[in-house]
């Protein structure tokens, strides 16, 4: 099993749809999750982080799920600005080692 | 403003030959990182130094050997390049360790191996 994988997509949704991504991860002591947005050919930037009791921002809502060991990524009233690839972020270890999921690529269409 | 700034942008090179990337970040982070993003998009961490110190290194051939002059500088030095060497460097930091912090990604270096 991979330490952290994701649905490589792509996820085509029309403009306004919700849309939701899962990221699961294999090491149960992981200690911090995080969302980050790339856009092509660009540099990865933070979308949110994932708290346990989980959060929302705007239309941004993320989860973490420990006992299934997977966080969820929720995007409501898609916009075509939200096209891009998603990438969960799972840090652990106790030198907190930086695992990138695959991604997960979204395209909104008009 | 740039925040996390690497050069070159662009690499174009022969198999065999040794290239250097740098790396410069201006937001007082102590914690720096090299990442490669291969073909198929995926980004895997290479190193991580804290405070000029090496704390992370993902087996990495030891042709690829980074160096932190100071705080602000972690550069990437490619020795014998090989074909499997071409993806898109990216250079991070973050205010401390990696586990509460945001990281802060330069636009990458695209490196091609001929």
């Amino acid at each position: 099993r991979k330490e952290v994988e994701q649905d490589p997509g792509p996820f085509n949704v029309p403009e306004g749809a919700t849309v939701a991504f899962n990221c699961t991860y294999s090491n149960s002591a992981s200690q911090s999750f995080f969302w980050y947005r790339q856009d092509c050919r660009k540099e990865p930037k933070l979308l949110m982080s994932v708290y346990s009791s989980g959060n929302e921002d705007g239309r941004f809502t993320a989860q973490l799920n420990r006992a299934s060991q997977y966080i969820s990524l929720l995007i409501r009233d898609s916009k075509l600005s939200d096209s891009a690839t998603y990438l969960c972020v799972v840090v652990s270890g106790g030198y907190q080692k930086v695992t990138f999921g695959t991604g997960t690529k979204l395209q909104v269409i008009p | 403003d740039t925040a996390v700034s690497q050069t070159p942008k662009y690499l174009v090179t022969q198999m065999g030959n040794d290239k250097s990337i740098k790396c410069e970040q201006n937001l007082g982070h102590d914690t720096m990182y090299w990442y490669k993003q291969d073909s198929k998009k995926f980004l895997k961490i290479m190193f991580s130094y804290n405070n000029k110190e090496l704390i992370i290194n993902e087996t990495v051939p030891n042709r690829f050997s980074p160096k932190s002059p100071d705080k602000a500088h972690l550069n990437l030095h490619i020795n014998s390049l090989e074909l499997g060497d071409s993806a898109v460097y990216f250079c991070a930091s973050s205010a401390a360790r990696a586990a509460y912090n945001e990281q802060f990604f330069g636009p990458g270096t695209r490196l091609t191996v001929l």
